[in-house]
């Protein structure tokens, strides 16, 4: 069974401040994906990984498979970025996505 | 907009009764997944169909089950309610596979049980 960890759960930061949130599983993955839900409980889809490095405009996801291991970086942080950031992994298989418990972000003016 | 739709938004039962949450997906999204959400914690998958049939479940009991319709919705049902089924219940649609997999996740029906 695969387990997701992500740290930190609370993170508090200023507006313009770089950001970092990581993410680690236990067992080989086809993909990570990184989404966002913010209050009411929408989500939304950020990035799917397998490998390497994607961006999109100042969010930026790296994955190293060999270290089981996953970051979202948020580069000049904005206070509309404040939400709860969510990784979650698959096997490729019909398991469904196995969910960390999200980081809760705030960014304050 | 990620073109998925839940209905109700909002929902109240008492603990015994029975519950059904619906997902609306586009056309063309052969895979769909429904999760509970639990206050604080991440999204639990609960099952998967493709092309209207079950082909993955997480760790819940019988009492939760589901149908998936040939125009791309699909239900949750879910029988005698218990007050820990008190939770967010999201649906997500998949395409493609592998490098090319998009998941997009509704908006959510919030249960309470009473």
């Amino acid at each position: 069974k695969n387990e997701v960890e992500q740290s930190p759960q609370n993170l508090t930061a200023q507006e313009g401040e770089f950001i970092t949130i990581n993410c680690s599983y236990s067992v080989g993955i086809s993909a990570l994906h990184w989404l966002q839900q913010h209050p009411g409980g929408g989500i939304v889809s950020l990035f799917m990984l397998s490998s390497g490095k994607k961006k999109h405009g100042r969010l930026i996801a790296t994955i190293n498979i060999q270290e089981k291991h996953s970051s979202l970086h948020i580069t000049a942080s904005h206070p509309r970025d404040s939400a709860v950031y969510i990784c979650a992994a698959t096997t490729g298989g019909a398991d469904g996505l196995t969910f960390g418990k999200g980081t809760h972000l705030i960014i304050q003016p | 907009e990620t073109g998925v739709t839940q209905s109700p938004t909002h929902l109240i039962k008492t603990r015994g009764q029975q519950v059904t949450l619906r997902c609306s997906s586009q056309s063309g999204h052969n895979t769909v997944s429904w999760y509970q959400q639990a206050l604080g914690q991440g999204p639990q998958f609960i099952f998967q169909y493709y092309r209207e049939e079950e082909n993955g479940r997480g760790n819940f009991p019988p009492r939760f089950s589901g149908l998936q319709f040939p125009n791309y919705s699909s239900e949750l049902n879910v029988n005698a309610l218990e007050l820990d089924d008190s939770a967010l219940y999201l649906c997500a649609s998949r395409t493609g596979q592998g490098p090319q997999e998009t998941q997009y996740f509704g908006p959510g029906t919030r249960l309470l049980v009473l």
